[in-house]
Formats: C-alpha cells, sequence, structure tokens
C-alpha cells in the first residue's frame, strides 16, 4: 500500500522554526519528485514546495521562498521541509505529496501533478 | 503568475444531475491542467490530469475537457458522495511551480 505520513508538525512561536518530515513507504521513493501542499482550515490549497526525485529542481511559493527549504533523503524514503522564520499566516495543515510522472519522463526536472497525498500534519505559528 | 479562477463558487444540485465545473486561466496552459476532489476531513483525490485523462479508479462519470486557457470538469450524473469541493491546479516548467484554483464547492 503506498503511504505518506507526514510528523513534525506542532505549535511554535513567531519567528521560530520547525522542520515537516513526510515518510513514504509502497513506492519506489526516489523516482518521483515530491511536494508539500498546505491548506487553511476553512480556506483553499497551496502548493508551498516541491523537488525532483534528484533534488536537482526546487520550487518554492513565493509567500516561502527565502524562509523554506525542502530536501530530501532518498536512502532514508524521506521528504523534509525546513520552515524558519515563521509567521502566523503560515498556520495551516501541511500535506506531503507524490508527483505523478516518474524521472523517465520528459527531463525529469519538472513537476507535474499529484496522485498520492499524505493525512497532513498541523502546524500552527502563535504566540 | 499563471492565475487559476474557477466558477461558480457554489454549485447546488440534486443527486442525478449533471455537474459542469470552469476553471480558466489567465493565460495559456496548453493542457497542463489537473482537477482534485476533497471532502470534508480529507486530503484531496486526483481526479483528472493533463486536462481529460482520469487517475486510476475514478469513475467514469468523471471527465475533463479543455485547452489553452478554459477547462472544464463534468460529472455525468452526481452520486451522493460527490458532493465535496473541486479545485483545479495547472503546472509550469519555469520558474517550477503549482499553482491551484480557488475552488468550487459542489452541495446538496
Amino acid at each position: 500500500e503506498v503511504q505518506l505520513v507526514e510528523s513534525g508538525g506542532g505549535l511554535v512561536q513567531p519567528g521560530r522554526s520547525l522542520r515537516l518530515s513526510c515518510a513514504a513507504s509502497g513506492i519506489n521513493f526516489e523516482d518521483y519528485a515530491m511536494h508539500w501542499v498546505r491548506q487553511v482550515p476553512g480556506k483553499g490549497l497551496e502548493w508551498v514546495s516541491g523537488i525532483s526525485w534528484n533534488s536537482g529542481t526546487t520550487g518554492y511559493a513565493d509567500s516561502v521562498k527565502g524562509r523554506f527549504t525542502i530536501s530530501r533523503d532518498n536512502a532514508k524514503n524521506s521528504l523534509y521541509l525546513q520552515m524558519n522564520s515563521l509567521r502566523a499566516e503560515d498556520t495551516a495543515l501541511y500535506y506531503c505529496t507524490k508527483d505523478t510522472r516518474t524521472k523517465y519522463y520528459g527531463s525529469g526536472r519538472y513537476f507535474y501533478f499529484m496522485d498520492v497525498w499524505g493525512k497532513g500534519t498541523t502546524v500552527t505559528v502563535s504566540s | 503568475e499563471i492565475v487559476l479562477t474557477q466558477s461558480p463558487a457554489t454549485l447546488s444540485l440534486s443527486p442525478g444531475e449533471r455537474a459542469t465545473l470552469s476553471c480558466r486561466a489567465s493565460q495559456s496552459v496548453s493542457s497542463d491542467l489537473a482537477w482534485y476532489q476533497q471532502k470534508p476531513g480529507q486530503a484531496p483525490r486526483l481526479l483528472i490530469y493533463e486536462a481529460s485523462i482520469r487517475a486510476t479508479g475514478i469513475p467514469a462519470r468523471f471527465s475533463g475537457s479543455g485547452y489553452g486557457t478554459d477547462f472544464t470538469l463534468t460529472i455525468s450524473s452526481l452520486e451522493p458522495e460527490d458532493f465535496a469541493l473541486y479545485y483545479c491546479q495547472q503546472r509550469s516548467n519555469w520558474p517550477p511551480a503549482l499553482t491551484f484554483g480557488g475552488g468550487t464547492k459542489v452541495e446538496i
């Protein structure tokens, strides 16, 4: 069974840091780009960041650029999101997602769509 | 930055009726568009990608169409479990990024 399990969420003060993790199972993790998507309760979806299979390409939403860093460890089947300088508006449920295309599609550098989602981990930024 | 505008915000229909949801892009995205369904308390589920390809396990009553800037998700005959939120999403190669529309709620 394909599964993505997020962890690391919690309550943190503004300006502090938090690191999210996502453990993947049931897939050849190293074959796929991965993403983080967030959702404020009652609001829409916002793509936060993505990383290609080999970490050669990374992308960020303007709202987090310069503050968040995405990374992965293919040997550990894990995805990470380092979140620094957190703000109240970063409060959300953060989903880990798997890209639809394998590294063999096209140049392997780009992001496509998301066909596997975790259940999410909640981040609350408040003093 | 490409902006996706979904309409209507809310669609009120009855089971058995046809649902037509729209997603308009601020500039052409070719066929690089997907649709997701989200039910309360659940993660989104991929329905359609590349504008018209149904994802694995998605019933045939869901169909997608469109190219360029105008896209449509059609649910041919609403089942009770189809009442949910629907989002469209586009992709770009440079800068590498994904963008969601604001969503359409299909309610009974």
